[in-house]
């Protein structure tokens, strides 16, 4: 089975900030990776499909970058309603395995 | 719009059975994927199982042999048979779907597997 290993498992970062999480893949599974992020007590909801496609209706200061086993979700402008923990998927062959996740706060 | 909404959690004993079941709205069980997708109190997200539109399905290794997934065109649900069920079993289960991958989620149905 294909394990997909995000870091951190936790960040702080101020309103404003930059902030990078990232993802990486037990072997390659070529673009076929996506990101979800899940508010507390909510369903997670879809940000990035394909590694860097931008689901309808998110906000253009979330972007997906990477190929093969290394991949990256960036926050452009961290917003407060953007506190919440944020997962990795793989789907380029069964078992489609989650990453831990990465519980963003705000500082 | 797609909406899915599942149903069929509650409490139930270590070992025992439990269906749960996922109606959709807004697209077909028969031509989509249709996937299970569960939380641990707690916890991560762990992916269960799928039903391709072509019939095929998949299964985590945690659940292979125990749960099968089925779906009814008259429906248009999508089932999850669970069997033998044991304490880390115990968990909220999501369906999923969606025009493109995971992008439509239901609410979520809570099981939990107690004595």
């Amino acid at each position: 089975d294909i394990q997909m290993t995000q870091s951190p498992s936790s960040l702080s970062a101020s309103v404003g900030d930059r902030v990078t999480i990232t993802c990486r893949a037990s072997q390659n599974i070529g673009r076929y990776l996506n990101w979800f992020q899940q508010k507390p007590g909510k369903a997670p909801k879809l940000l990035i499909y394909t590694t860097s496609s931008l689901q309808i209706g998110v906000p253009s200061r979330f972007s997906g970058s990477g190929s093969e086993t290394d991949f990256t979700l960036t926050i452009s402008s961290l917003q407060r309603e953007d506190i919440a923990t944020y997962y990795c998927q793989q789907n380029n062959s069964t078992p489609y395995i989650f990453g831990q996740g990465t519980k963003l706060e705000i500082k | 719009e797609v909406q899915l909404v599942e149903s069929g959690g509650g409490l139930i004993q270590p070992g025992g059975s439990l269906r749960l079941s996922c109606a959709a709205s807004g697209l077909s069980v028969m031509t989509n994927y249709m996937t299970w997708v569960r939380q641990a109190p707690g916890k991560g997200l762990e992916w269960v199982s799928v039903i391709y539109a072509g019939g095929s399905t998949n299964y985590a290794d945690s659940v292979t042999g125990r749960f099968t997934i089925s779906r009814d065109y008259s429906k248009n649900t999508v089932d999850l048979q669970m069997k033998s069920l044991r304490d880390e079993d115990t968990a909220m289960y999501y369906c999923a779907s969606g025009k493109t991958w995971l992008s439509s989620w239901g609410q979520g149905t809570l099981v939990t597997v107690s004595s």
